[in-house]
């Protein structure tokens, strides 16, 4: 299995040019998260999704949008990209919702200019 | 690959001794309180969780020890290896639900040989 898996892994945005991140799973798992990880801070919640065609905001919502149209994929989008948008994004599943044992992809380095 | 925050504190240990890296949180709500590790270029990987109504809970190598009064939470490496160089966080899941995790800013471990 090939886990969570995130694409690409690096990108160079300008500002207000708009992109999607992908994210695929392979577990069956119910539950999908995004986070960003910014220096010095832990990573903060930005989407989740509880199953398809579900989806929620979570602490850091603004300027991304999300959609799980199927249980294996859970892509990010960025609208209109602005440097404070710069970071690393990992996505993350469980099997469900109530699970704390999450497994993350290997992150997206995005940076916006 | 990805590269976590720059300026985080450092616990450096010897190979073979006893590590112990510390956590405060903030939110006595939690249900659980997770330790995740994350090697350089990795995204995070779950170690152990324990639930708000333990105050300790062992797994292979690992102990973590929570103690509500003082909202603290501690992870211990026995033995620590080369292998167990990383970044680690620990994370409280929210009451309610969904799995929404709070991140802390994370503790680099060096070990040296």
């Amino acid at each position: 299995n090939a886990g969570v898996t995130q694409t690409p892994k690096f990108q160079v945005l300008k500002t207000g040019q708009s992109m999607t991140l992908q994210c695929a799973q392979d577990m069956n798992h119910e539950y999908m998260s995004w986070y960003r990880q910014d220096p010095g801070m832990g990573l903060r919640l930005i989407h989740y999704s509880v199953g398809a065609g579900i989806t929620d905001q979570g602490e850091v919502p603004n300027g991304y949008n999300v959609s799980r149209s199927t249980t294996e994929d859970f892509p990010l989008r960025l609208l209109s990209a602005a440097p404070s948008q710069t970071s690393v994004y990992f996505c993350a599943s469980s099997y469900t919702e109530m699970n704390t044992e999450a497994f993350f992809g290997q992150g997206t380095r995005l940076t916006v200019v | 690959g990805e590269s976590v925050g720059l300026h985080l504190p450092t616990l450096s240990v010897q190979e073979g001794d006893n590590s112990i890296i510390n956590c405060a949180y903030s939110n006595s709500a939690s249900d659980y309180f997770i330790w995740y590790k994350q090697e350089s270029g990795k995204g995070p990987q779950f170690i152990i969780d324990i639930r708000s109504n333990m105050d300790k809970r062992q797994g292979q190598r690992v102990t973590v020890l929570l103690n509500k009064t003082v909202k603290h939470l501690s992870l211990q490496i026995a033995a620590t290896q080369p292998g167990d160089s990383a970044v680690y966080f620990c994370a409280e899941n929210l009451s309610g639900g969904y799995n929404k995790l709070i991140f802390g800013a994370g503790t680099r471990l060096a070990v040296h040989p």
